[in-house]
């Protein structure tokens, strides 16, 4: 198993280009998850899904939008891109959350 | 949004010590889950904890659920160079039909020789 992939590893945009982070699982999980993570703050919750075709709003969701079409993948759409969005992108997945989500290596994300 | 809270931020210590960190919350939670996160990587799960007062080990790592389920505490002991890297803490709750987690700002660890 591949596990939780995620693609680019590093990206650079100018303020307002939009463009989409992929993620991938092989593991027949039905919860995914986007994770930001910035210095001193943890990782904060963007959007999740519990299953292909439901997703719901985290802890900080403006500005990105996440889809469900099927069970492996969960894109992340950045509309236009802010300086604000600067951060390192994790997305998760798990068979439920109480047993640990798995994480990918993350998308080091620079909006310039 | 809430955030729970690791202390210390962050600690230096000398390879053979013991380590603890600690997490705290003014929710309850009903799991506990201890991270652990390498420069450049994704967060890796070293311990889960699913009843209040459960005490688990996982190779020199011991982590233990609060008994007001507010809090949770992780032990290393006898350091080594490898246990370097940055350690969270992470509740679960269920609010309807959402499971979450929420993060703490996490401790990072140096051990030198």
């Amino acid at each position: 198993n591949a596990g939780v992939t995620q693609t680019p590893k590093f990206q650079v945009l100018k303020t307002g280009q939009s463009m989409t982070l992929q993620c991938a699982q092989d593991m027949n999980h039905e919860y995914m998850s986007w994770y930001r993570q910035d210095p001193g703050m943890g990782l904060r919750l963007i959007h999740y899904s519990v299953g292909a075709g439901i997703t719901d709003q985290g802890e900080v969701p403006n500005g990105y939008n996440v889809s469900r079409s099927t069970t492996e993948d969960f894109p992340l759409r950045l509309l236009s891109a802010a300086p604000s969005q600067t951060s390192v992108y994790f997305c998760a997945s798990s068979r439920e959350t109480r047993f640990g989500e798995n994480f990918g290596p993350g998308t080091r994300l620079t909006v310039t | 949004g809430q955030q729970l809270n690791q202390s210390p931020q962050s600690m230096f210590i000398q390879e053979g010590e013991d380590v603890s960190m600690n997490c705290t919350s003014s929710s309850i939670f009903n799991t506990w889950l201890w991270y652990k996160q390498d420069p450049g990587e994704g967060p890796v799960l070293l311990i889960a904890l699913y009843k209040a007062g459960e005490l688990t080990s996982n190779g020199r790592l011991t982590a233990q659920f609060g008994i007001t389920r507010k809090d949770s505490f992780l032990n290393i002991s006898a350091s080594i160079p490898s246990d370097v890297g940055i350690y969270f803490c992470a509740g679960q709750r269920t609010t309807g039909t959402a499971s979450k987690l929420t993060f703490g700002t996490g401790t990072r660890l140096q051990v030198t020789l």
